[in-house]
């Protein structure tokens, strides 16, 4: 089975603080995602990767930035935490032969 | 531009009544299709897809069928249990090439609550 394992369920930071969400895939896919979910909006894209190094910016890049340094691993941050960001962060990994994308569990964060 | 458009909730239904979930898209092409269900307190997982017009998804007694006449591919289950209790997402993948061709575009999602 795909495993995508999210660093943190719950978190919880300060105004101003740079915080990092950090997701691991281990099917060897190319495509990886960051998403945050808020009632009432769904899911919008904040970042995708398809390759090592590569990123490109999804609906709402505002505040964010990302990193990819190996295939396994695509990490989220947050540059100066603001409580607007409070929100459950979903990570997903897809491998293009299918389409499929696979969740993480994700990460409830909570900026005071 | 692309999007998906799906009933709002909550939905409340007793034991082993019928579901439906509506979905409708709006897509250059004909995209691909799927529906991904969230249980309390985890990520979403796929529960079915349909990649061409009249294709039907099936997992766990849910059915959808692709519409192109109608643009929708409504979520459909006969008798619902109490754990099936979760919020539904209806999503169409992007059809377009290089990096973001996986990119699924969702819905707002439909949460559904099962009563005993």
């Amino acid at each position: 089975d795909v495993k995508v394992t999210q660093s943190s369920r719950y978190l919880v930071k300060r105004t101003g603080e740079k915080v990092f969400l950090e997701c691991v895939q281990d099917m060897d896919h190319e495509n990886m995602f960051w998403y945050r979910q808020d009632p009432g909006l769904g899911l919008r894209l904040i970042y995708f990767s398809y390759d090592v190094k590569m990123k490109e910016k999804g609906d709402i890049p505002e505040g964010y930035s990302v990193s990819r340094e190996k295939k396994e691993r695509f990490s989220l941050i947050l540059e100066s935490a603001s409580t607007n960001q409070t929100s459950m962060y979903l990570c997903a990994s897809m491998r293009l032969t299918n389409y499929e994308q696979y969740f993480g569990p994700g990460t409830r964060l909570t900026v005071t | 531009g692309d999007s998906v458009t799906q009933m709002e909730g909550p939905v409340t239904l007793s034991e082993e009544a019928f579901l439906t979930i509506n979905c409708t898209y709006t897509a250059t092409g004909y995209p691909s299709l799927f529906w991904y269900v969230q249980y309390p307190g985890e990520g979403l997982q796929l529960l079915l897809k349909a990649t061409k017009a009249d294709d039907k998804g099936s997992n766990k007694g849910f059915e959808a069928t692709y519409r192109k006449e109608t643009t929708s591919f409504h979520l459909e289950k006969g008798s619902v249990q109490v754990s099936d209790s979760a919020v539904y997402f209806c999503a169409l993948r992007i059809m377009n090439y290089g990096g973001s061709q996986g990119n699924l575009i969702f819905g707002k999602g439909t949460k559904l609550s099962v009563k005993p």
